[in-house]
């Protein structure tokens, strides 16, 4: 089973500044790890993911994510934060071998001030 | 990329009316999806497995009768919320497993369901 802990239901910083939006799992099978954003009022869009291979992942709009499987963290960070980026931010789980469910963590509101 | 669409994108119904949400995998054959419901400021609950061809399988505490799933094509599930009451009022989101990794999902852009 897996099960997915985001710490702060809301995170604000100024624009320009770092993001960090920590994202802490459990999995009984090595995981499967995404961030996931989402905007009001639509669906989820997928901002990077770590499957296997190198655990320092890129994805889209600036965003990485390192998966750290001694802490069991996959935090995700932004060096300079813009106004764009203010939406609500889910980290989500599965595990890697058979058919597992995806599991959200209660997701990050993050707020960016001018 | 995999993308998939939901129909409609917000509806408003009467309490006690039937209300019917599509989710179609457009560009790829989905023989699962999920249906997820979000209520505001929370996370994404799976609700219940669309299986092509024969029945959804359940989340614990969802109504079967309630939430009715029909899995009837590759590329089609239907989910159907019958005689609505206004705590049904929900944003329901599915997503489709791609084909490169069957464990990344590619969601829809979601369902606003208001019940009068």
């Amino acid at each position: 089973a897996q099960s997915v802990t985001q710490l702060g239901s809301h995170v604000s910083v100024s624009e320009g500044a770092l993001v960090l939006l920590r994202c802490n799992y459990s999995s009984s099978v090595p995981p499967y790890l995404f961030w996931y954003v989402q905007y009001p009022n639509q669906g989820l869009q997928l901002l990077l993911k770590y499957t296997t291979g190198a655990t320092l992942v890129k994805g889209i709009n600036g965003f990485e994510a390192e998966f750290k499987k001694s802490e069991t963290s996959f935090h995700l960070t932004k060096p300079s934060a813009h106004m764009s980026d203010a939406a609500e931010y889910f980290c989500a789980v599965t595990g890697s071998t058979g058919f597992q469910k995806l599991v959200f963590g209660t997701g990050t509101r993050l707020l960016v001030s001018p | 990329g995999a993308v998939v669409s939901q129909h409609p994108s917000w509806v408003i119904c009467k309490s006690g009316t039937s209300v019917k949400i599509e989710c179609r995998s457009l560009d790829f054959q989905a023989t699962t999806m999920f249906w997820y419901r979000q209520f505001p400021k929370q996370s994404l609950m799976l609700m219940a497995t669309s299986n092509e061809g024969s029945k959804a399988t359940y989340e614990q505490g969802v109504e079967k009768d309630k939430f009715l799933i029909n899995h009837a094509s590759l590329t089609l599930s239907t989910l159907t919320v019958t005689s609505a009451h206004p705590e049904d009022s929900s944003f329901y989101i599915c997503s489709a497993p791609g084909l490169a990794s069957y464990n990344e999902q590619f969601f829809g852009p979601g369902t606003r369901l208001t019940v009068l």
